[in-house]
């Protein structure tokens, strides 16, 4: 089946740092794909998407690299802040493009 | 304001009772998902309605039930038949374009646990 995880399930960064924080995919045919932010306790919120005509695409502090050679997904977050500590998950269409196949998540801890 | 509402917030139930999960949207999105997350663990798909009176299991579907009675309206229902119910979940909303999904708009989950 479909199958979407992440390489680390932890990154521990200093404020003040980019971080980069990464996603391999198994479905070659997926054409979208996400970054949500999760506080714990609360519901995901979404940060940046791509489409895989793209391989880059750039938000505020944040830009998704999409490398559809090696299957790989990667959310780079400039200038960390402590706010950014989170959960951060990616996630991809399912083969029928009509939901989100969702990877394990990586908890990212920003220290000041 | 427009949104998703979940409701209970938490919840506590006796094993073997069926307990439903209320999900409402005032966004006017055509599909509505429901997710399941297990502590540290990422977001599993347990069912998914495009449209009205319609509706498709998700890879972990054994054990719930849903309706889509109207277009706002999304509940979840946790049988007897589950084997771990103890969870949190997360109700989500989406536009279809071409027939595929788009962001996911997602509720405050609704933390159920079976005592």
């Amino acid at each position: 089946g479909e199958n979407v995880g992440l390489h680390l399930p932890t990154l521990s960064v200093q404020e003040g740092d980019n971080s980069i924080i990464n996603c391999a995919y198994s479905n070659s045919a997926s054409d979208y794909f996400i970054w949500y932010k999760q506080e714990s306790g609360k519901g995901p919120q979404f940060i940046i998407d791509i489409r895989s005509n793209m391989d880059k695409r750039q938000g505020q502090r944040v830009t998704v690299l999409l490398n559809k050679t090696v299957k790989h997904l990667s959310l780079q977050i400039a200038a960390t802040q402590p706010g950014d500590s989170a959960v951060y998950f990616c996630a991809e269409s399912n083969q029928a493009g009509t939901a989100l196949i969702f990877g394990k998540g990586t908890t990212l801890s920003v220290s000041s | 304001d427009g949104g998703i509402t979940q409701s209970p917030k938490y919840l506590f139930r006796k094993e073997g009772q069926n307990v439903t999960l209320s999900c409402e949207q005032n966004l006017n999105h055509d599909a509505m998902y429901w997710y399941r997350q297990d502590p540290g663990q990422g977001l599993r798909l347990i069912y998914y309605s495009q449209i009205v009176n319609d509706f498709q299991k998700g890879d972990i579907a054994e054990g719930y039930s849903v309706s889509r009675e109207k277009k706002e309206s999304f509940p979840l229902t946790v049988t007897s038949a589950q084997k771990n119910p103890t969870a949190f979940y997360l109700c989500a909303s989406s536009r279809i374009a071409g027939g595929n999904t788009g962001e996911l708009f997602f509720g405050e989950g609704s933390r159920l646990t079976v005592l």
